[in-house]
């Protein structure tokens, strides 16, 4: 499979404990995009990567969260003393071009 | 900034009737449209996109969208639809000036149930 990977699926933490997340995009694409998708709302920008500098860091970003992405291949999201209200799923997406951003399949945090 | 709508939380129709999808948008700059699809516990799939030119585009699925810049809407449709295009169905913006890095803006969905 050569589409955009992430792991864990599913995780399930109690409040206070810290998570991280990984994403390994498709091979050669340089631009990587983290989303935050909660029940019943659209994916929401939190962060983005061109090769392994991060160029961009929304305001939902708190000081809690952390991404890196070393050498520019796959990256990690943090998410330090987890919160209930971060329980969502976490998307990662990847592109070569501009206009079409490819999805992985989330990983599912709940917060305990 | 850009923000979008999707006037229809939730869409029920038979199998084999026609669907419309509607999407607007808000935003100062020129943008890029695009349709997602979801289904459960997966990740999104591009359905289709429109960048320049025609203002009909065509996706996968059989379904296509029409860009109406002066009532900035985007909508989907689909001429007959199928049980396996019950799903939940986004419509996001990127900023083509790339200002923004080409995030996408998502509205918040629109829940597609086709019954039999």
């Amino acid at each position: 499979d050569t589409g955009v990977s992430q792991d864990p699926r599913h995780k399930i933490t109690k409040r206070g404990q810290n998570v991280t997340f990984r994403c390994d995009p498709i091979s050669e694409h340089n631009r990587l995009y983290w989303y935050r998708q909660t029940l019943g709302q659209g994916p929401e920008f939190l962060t983005y990567f061109q090769n392994e500098a991060q160029l961009e860091k929304s305001r939902l970003l708190s000081d809690r969260f952390s991404a890196e992405r070393p050498k520019g291949s796959f990256s990690t999201l943090e998410i330090q003393r987890t919160e209930q209200g971060d329980s969502a799923m976490y998307l990662c997406a990847s592109c070569l071009i501009y206009n079409e951003q490819f999805f992985g399949p989330g990983t599912r945090l709940t917060v305990l | 900034a850009q923000s979008v709508t999707q006037l229809d939380s939730q869409v029920p129709v038979f199998e084999e009737a026609p669907v419309e999808l509607r999407c607007n948008y808000s935003s100062s700059v020129s943008v890029y449209l695009f349709w997602y699809v979801q289904y459960p516990n997966q990740g999104l799939q591009l359905l289709l996109k429109y960048l320049s030119g025609s203002t009909l585009v065509k996706g996968i699925n059989g379904f296509e969208a029409e860009f109406n810049k002066s009532q900035t809407s985007f909508h989907l449709r689909k001429p007959s639809v199928h049980i396996s295009d019950t799903a939940e169905y986004f419509c996001a913006v990127s900023d083509v000036s790339g200002g923004s890095n080409y995030k996408l803006t998502f509205g918040k969905g629109t829940l597609l149930t086709v019954n039999p």
